[in-house]
């Protein structure tokens, strides 16, 4: 079966750190690239950042530019979202999920995590 | 333009057809596919439509969706109580350099 879980959340002061893992199963994850999406409590997606099949290759939203880094390892099917200077605004759920495409602007996301809760709060 | 605009509800009966619309701007669905997700409650997103109007295996084919333009749709015909859900359309954005949502529409069916 094809399924991504996520884990690491939790409850972290403003100005604090946090790392997400996202393990992956059921498929080839170094042939695929792979997103961070978020979704505040009541409120809709938000594409956070993105990392290609290798790991050369890193784009992010400009919310998070300087505090968030994406990462993978291949060899242990694990993506990984280290989540620096947190502030309230960052508090959400957490989704990874692969991307499937034929060129970057076709992408979509086909399988998703079933999410991980980060809630930014002193 | 940070989100694609979408209405915020919908609603229809069951057996009726409901639409929700999606626009956007030239740098994204202008120029770009649309994508379409389906949350149920409490539940992660869901890949519905991809592509515009293509579905993904196990979906319905009572879900469809068109793109015109800066502009998209999502069909839904044979509305059914567990269609009720937040659904969301998606595209890349070159300026963004990154994918766009929509602001999410949430379908209550009466």
């Amino acid at each position: 079966e094809v399924q991504l879980v996520e884990s690491g959340g939790g409850l972290v002061q403003p100005g604090g750190s946090l790392r997400l893992s996202c393990t992956a199963s059921g498929f080839t994850f170094s042939s695929y690239w792979m997103h961070w999406v978020r979704q505040a409590p009541g409120k809709g997606l938000v594409w956070v950042l993105r990392i290609n099949s290798d790991g050369s290759n890193i784009k992010n939203a400009d919310s998070v530019k300087g505090r968030f880094t994406i990462s993978r390892d291949n060899a242990k099917n694990m993506l990984s979202l280290q989540m620096n200077s947190l502030r309230a605004e960052d508090t959400a759920v957490y989704y990874c999920a692969r991307g499937r495409m034929t060129s970057e602007t076709t992408t979509r996301l086909d399988v998703w995590g079933q999410g991980t809760t980060v809630t930014v709060s002193s | 333009q940070s989100v694609l605009t979408q209405p915020p509800s919908a609603s229809g009966t069951p057996g009726q057809r409901v639409t929700i619309s999606c626009s956007g701007r030239s740098s994204n669905i202008g120029s770009n596919a649309v994508n379409w997700y389906q949350q149920l409650p409490g539940t992660a997103p869901k890949l519905l439509i991809y592509s515009n109007n293509q579905r993904p295996s196990g979906v319905p084919d009572r879900f469809s969706g068109s793109k015109s333009g800066t502009s998209a749709s999502l069909a839904i015909s044979g509305l059914q109580s567990e269609d009720e859900a937040d659904y969301y359309c998606a595209s890349w954005d070159d300026s963004l350099n990154g994918v766009l949502f929509g602001g999410g529409t949430k379908l209550t069916v009466l």
